[in-house]
């Protein structure tokens, strides 16, 4: 069974930073591409980014090109996103999400970890 | 960018009733769509993917169809814990980009 927790959320300040973490765990995590996905409040779901399986690609939707950076560390089975200049409209859910073996779906999700960008 | 439509936004159905959601791509998008259930205070999951492929252990009153620009979700015989809000997603390749449309919420009359 395909375990992912997320942590790293809070409640922060417009204009400051933030970085989540999500561990996988009971699958070869360096075998699989990762992607952030979020949900505002009573909102639709919004892809964020993804990486490779060995980190030697990354993408970003446009909402966040250039404010947030998504990262791995295989040897701690851990991806991260760093969250730069937040703004009120970032506040959501963020949950991890494993894309399948086809790449392009995700097949397994984390429980989400929320983030308030609030003054 | 792909702009997706899914219709309704809502509907109501009663246990057995068969339920069908439509999700429209702005242009080809070939089978490149999966279709996910969330229910409230949980995270998302995956049903169906590139269309028409049910992803493992979902059960088979569960469906998928279309191509290109139109696609359809089927649930044959809604049960009670199907009561959620379903999500189409396309996906670019190049770049890898990854659209949601703005979901369906399904609950029992």
């Amino acid at each position: 069974q395909v375990h992912l927790v997320e942590s790293g959320g809070g409640v922060v300040q417009p204009g400051t930073s933030l970085r989540l973490s999500c561990v996988g765990s009971e699958f070869t995590f360096n075998q699989y591409a990762m992607n952030w996905v979020r949900q505002a409040p009573g909102r639709g779901l919004e892809w964020v980014a993804v990486i490779w399986y060995d980190g030697s690609d990354k993408y970003y939707a446009d909402s966040v090109k250039g404010r947030f950076t998504i990262s791995r560390d295989n040897s701690k089975n851990t991806v991260y996103l760093q969250m730069n200049s937040l703004r009120a409209e970032d506040t959501a859910v963020y949950y991890c999400a494993r894309s399948g073996p086809g790449l392009f779906y995700f097949d397994s999700w984390g429980q989400g970890t929320l983030v308030t960008v609030s003054s | 960018d792909i702009q997706m439509t899914q219709s309704p936004s809502s509907l109501s159905a009663f246990v057995g009733d068969r339920v069908t959601i439509t999700c429209q791509a702005n242009r080809d998008i070939e089978d490149h769509l999966n279709w996910y259930q969330q229910k409230p205070g949980k995270a998302p999951k995956l049903l169906i993917y590139d269309a028409s492929t049910l992803e493992i252990g979902v059960p088979s009153r569960f469906s998928g169809s279309g191509s290109g620009t139109d696609f359809t979700f089927t649930i044959s015989s809604l049960q009670p814990e199907d009561i959620a809000t379903y999500y189409c997603q396309q996906y670019d390749h190049v770049p890898p980009i990854f659209t949601f449309g703005p979901g369906t919420t399904v609950d029992l009359k």
